[in-house]
């Protein structure tokens, strides 16, 4: 089993702030690194695969950033909305099966 | 076209019972997986198929668990003789292969509760 962590546990935020949340993975034998979006009675969604030290993706107001030397990612959400609400989940990769960590639920009010 | 299907979406049922969980996958993606999320844990790996190969079954937490898939399709989770531990939501999830920057494909899950 590989250690993945993700920190905060959780987050409140009100509309238009702007967020980050970490995601530490073991350093060595790197793969990949995912992160997914669970909203409540949904399925998870792919947000971003990253392969490369020094990946910098984007998709809208989400970025995500990856340091695979030292293990971490970075997930950052520009002017949150209410619709951003949910639990994000990073992974790591070291073969095929996926390693999550427990997540960051993320509740952005109006 | 259609996302990852499972079925049934709920199921309660008694300790002791076996139970039959369902994935149906996304047509032509060979690798499956399946992942399960106890209560304030995270998302744990169970076993994997890819194409024709043998499973890998090195996530399953007791012999009760098995799994089988037809060719490259439906997939079924059977639980034995359940156990309250056992509760929890089962998700399933496809991809195109298994290269390291394949995402994977999530349905909605079956949410498992033994009283």
């Amino acid at each position: 089993i590989l250690n993945v962590e993700q920190s905060p546990q959780s987050l409140h935020v009100q509309e238009g702030d702007s967020t980050n949340f970490t995601c530490s993975f073991p350093s060595s034998n790197f793969y990949a690194l995912h992160w997914y979006r669970w909203e409540t009675a949904k399925s998870p969604e792919a947000l971003f695969v990253m392969t490369l030290n020094g990946d910098e993706k984007k998709k809208g107001r989400i970025s995500a950033t990856l340091n695979t030397k030292e293990g971490y990612s970075y997930l950052y959400i520009k002017g949150s909305q209410p619709e951003d609400s949910a639990t994000y989940l990073c992974a790591f990769n070291s073969g095929y099966a996926l390693n999550f960590g427990k997540g960051t639920s993320l509740l952005v009010t109006p | 076209g259609a996302g990852v299907s499972q079925s049934p979406s709920n199921k309660v049922t008694e300790k002791g019972k076996d139970v039959e969980l369902r994935c149906d996958p996304i047509s032509g993606h060979t690798a499956l997986y399946w992942y399960r999320q106890r209560l304030g844990q995270g998302l744990e790996f169970l076993i994997y198929f890819q194409g024709n190969s043998a499973p890998d079954k090195s996530g399953l937490p007791s012999d009760r668990f098995s799994a089988e898939r037809t060719g490259e399709s439906v997939s079924t989770l059977t639980i034995q003789r359940t156990q309250q531990e056992d509760s929890a939501v089962y998700l399933c999830a496809s991809s195109l292969g298994t290269g390291e920057d394949q995402p994977q494909h999530f349905g909605d899950g079956t949410r498992l509760s033994i009283l």
